[in-house]
Parts: structure tokens; C-alpha cells; sequence
């Protein structure tokens, strides 16, 4: 067990819905990174969040959003979803940038 | 810009034989190069990292790297291979100088070890 939490741990919805991932990183971790792993994008880094501010953005879509709360936790939006949004979105937590991450369990998300 | 490559889709190795999953990688700077293990259905599990120092590293599991500045590589290794070592192997790397904790994975490899 990692430490980090992640909720729900599967989700099914239709095109056009939004979702909301949850993560909770271990204690004392003020880093927040979410990934995206599908088969053929590979595991892709969508963003990250350092004590409530945003600290990196990778290859997250406009219809995709997220924000890191004063208790740390953090939440993934997705909107306007499509067939290709389907994935394991991942949630990782670091105290340092420089430390190995530690992931979550993942949330997969099934859009049809 | 930063890349990591892991030539290899699958490696198979009977037990007991030694292993290699290979990793290759492109940075600018110094890189801090992660070996992460991914069981099905699972999350990543932290194996090894290497930040500065003695380019060998040992981790997790009885699985080491070699930090090959040289040819920019960072392969696993382990002596003696286990069945339970089967699992999907990422390679990652940051940037030394970068002000975040951004990693860029590699696109993974199966490792798949016979009885």
C-alpha cells in the first residue's frame, strides 16, 4: 500500500458526461501529479500541484482540469467526454520533486 | 526535450537466469532516472532511483540498475530471476534542473519469466 488514495476505483459514463477523480496523497506529501495510461498513448504526466498551486502542466487537455484543496487532496475534472478520454488515471504524491513518486491504486474511467 | 526509450516490448527469461530490461534516455542536464514495476490491475511501485553518486543503485526485490552516462542508459538488472518478477517495467526520468517533479515514462516492458 502507497499511501495515496484514489476514488472511485472504476467509473462507467456516456460521451458528452463530466467526472469528478478524487486522490488523497500520503501524509505529509505536498506534491499531487495525475497521469493518464491508455494502450496507446502510454503513460502520459497530465499535471501537478505543490501545496495548492499548480507546478507543472503536461499533456492535459482544455476540457480537463484539477486543483489541490488546503488539506492536500485532489480532484480531476474531465468534461465533455469522449470515446478516447477511456484510461487508468493515475495520482502520484512526492514530498520533494527530486523523490520517487508514490501512485495510487488508479481510477478507471470507461466512456461509451 | 526529454525522452526515455525502452527498446524492448517484452523480455523473457527462465527463472532463475539473470534479467535485463534495458532504458535508454535524453535530457538536457543531469537526469534523476526512476525504474518503477507495475503488477496487473495495480498502481506503480517505486523499484529504484538514481539521483547522483555510485552508478550502480540498488532497490526493491533484489533489482539493481547501471547509470551509464556515457550511453545514456539506465538498465535493470536482477542475478536471479523470479515467476513473481513477471509484471510491466517503466523507466523514467526529470530533469535535474527543472523546477518540478514532472516524470516522462518510457512506454514499458513486460517482463515475462518462465518456471
Amino acid at each position: 500500500d502507497s499511501g495515496v488514495t484514489q476514488t472511485p476505483k472504476h467509473l462507467i459514463t456516456a460521451t458528452g458526461q463530466r467526472v469528478t477523480l478524487r486522490c488523497s496523497p500520503r501524509s505529509g506529501d505536498l506534491s499531487v501529479y495525475w497521469y493518464q495510461q491508455s494502450l496507446d498513448q502510454g503513460l502520459q504526466f497530465l499535471i501537478q500541484y505543490y501545496n495548492g498551486e499548480e507546478r507543472a502542466k503536461g499533456n492535459i487537455l482544455e476540457r480537463f482540469s484539477a486543483q489541490q484543496f488546503p488539506d492536500l487532496h485532489s480532484e480531476l475534472n474531465l468534461s465533455s467526454l469522449e470515446l478516447g478520454d477511456s484510461a487508468l488515471y493515475f495520482c502520484a504524491s512526492s514530498s520533494r520533486d527530486y523523490n520517487e513518486q508514490f501512485f495510487g491504486p488508479g481510477t478507471r474511467l470507461t466512456v461509451l | 526535450a526529454q525522452s526515455v526509450a525502452q527498446p524492448e516490448d517484452q523480455v523473457n527469461v527462465a527463472e532463475g537466469n539473470p534479467l535485463t530490461v534495458k532504458c535508454t534516455y535524453s535530457v538536457s542536464g543531469n537526469p534523476y532516472l526512476f525504474w518503477y514495476v507495475q503488477y496487473p490491475n495495480r498502481g506503480l511501485q517505486f523499484l529504484l532511483k538514481y539521483i547522483t553518486g555510485d552508478n550502480l543503485v540498488k532497490g526493491s526485490y533484489g533489482f539493481e540498475a547501471e547509470f551509464n552516462k556515457s550511453q545514456t542508459s539506465f538498465h535493470l538488472k536482477k542475478p536471479s530471476a523470479l515467476v513473481s518478477d513477471s509484471a510491466l517495467y517503466f523507466c523514467a526520468v526529470r530533469e535535474s534542473q527543472s523546477n518540478t517533479g514532472k516524470l516522462i515514462f518510457g512506454q514499458g516492458t513486460t517482463l515475462q519469466v518462465k518456471p
